[in-house]
């Protein structure tokens, strides 16, 4: 089975802007989760979707949001970018969201 | 809240020799798993053992293996005949086992393999 993938690999944006990002999950995984990876605040949960439905969010602004599409493909958008968003985003899949969740190579942001 | 502590910044170990990485963690549910990942430099997170918290038996994976002790709270990751490509930084992550939350990470551990 091919694993996650993640678009783009590599995003440079500026102050205020807005990004979106995309994964594929691993084919017959219908949940996907995002982490942000800082060099001060290591990796965090961002949300979690399952089934087209956002299950669990962790403690971010309003300015992070995702979505999930029907092929369990998901998007995550930060709107209105400030330079600490600057990170890696990983995107997660497992198959219900239980058991273990198998990562994708990241996208990394650079906000300038 | 759950955390996860990994207490070593950096390990050094030369290739071919045993080292282990520490781990605690805190939680008051009983239903969880643990899990060991590995992120090289190309940041890709990489499984490397997992374990679930109802499981008395300690995970093995080749060369890795875990020291799970419930009561301690304390998961320590053993990797035997340590080789060049298992330098890497390693992270102890926690997960509830009753619904969606995502992993709760420690800062990880940069392992150095001396050749």
């Amino acid at each position: 089975k091919a694993g996650v993938t993640q678009t783009p690999r590599y995003l440079i944006k500026t102050r205020g802007q807005q990004v979106t990002l995309s994964c594929s999950p691993i084919s017959g995984h219908r949940s996907v989760s995002w982490y942000q990876q800082t060099p001060g605040q290591g990796l965090q949960f961002l949300f979690e979707y399952f089934s087209e439905t956002q299950r669990n969010k962790g403690n971010f602004p309003g300015r992070f949001s995702g979505r999930q599409f029907s092929n369990s493909r998901s998007e995550m958008n930060v709107s209105t970018l400030e330079l600490g968003d600057s990170a890696l985003y990983l995107c997660a899949s497992s198959f219900q969201g239980l058991e273990t969740q198998y990562f994708g190579p990241g996208t990394r942001l650079l906000v300038l | 809240a759950q955390t996860v502590t990994q207490s070593q910044p950096e390990m050094s170990v030369q290739e071919a020799e045993t080292v282990t990485l520490s781990c605690t963690y805190d939680t008051s549910e009983s239903d969880y798993y643990l899990f060991w990942y590995k992120q090289p430099p190309s940041r890709q997170m990489i499984l490397v053992i997992r374990q679930e918290a109802y499981k008395q038996q300690n995970a093995t994976e080749n060369r890795f293996s875990v020291n799970f002790q419930k009561a301690a709270k304390s998961f320590s990751l053993k990797i035997s005949d340590s080789q060049l490509g298992d330098a890497a930084m390693y992270f102890c992550a926690y997960k509830s086992g009753g619904g969606a939350d995502g992993l709760t990470f420690g800062k990880g551990t940069h392992l150095i393999i001396q050749p």
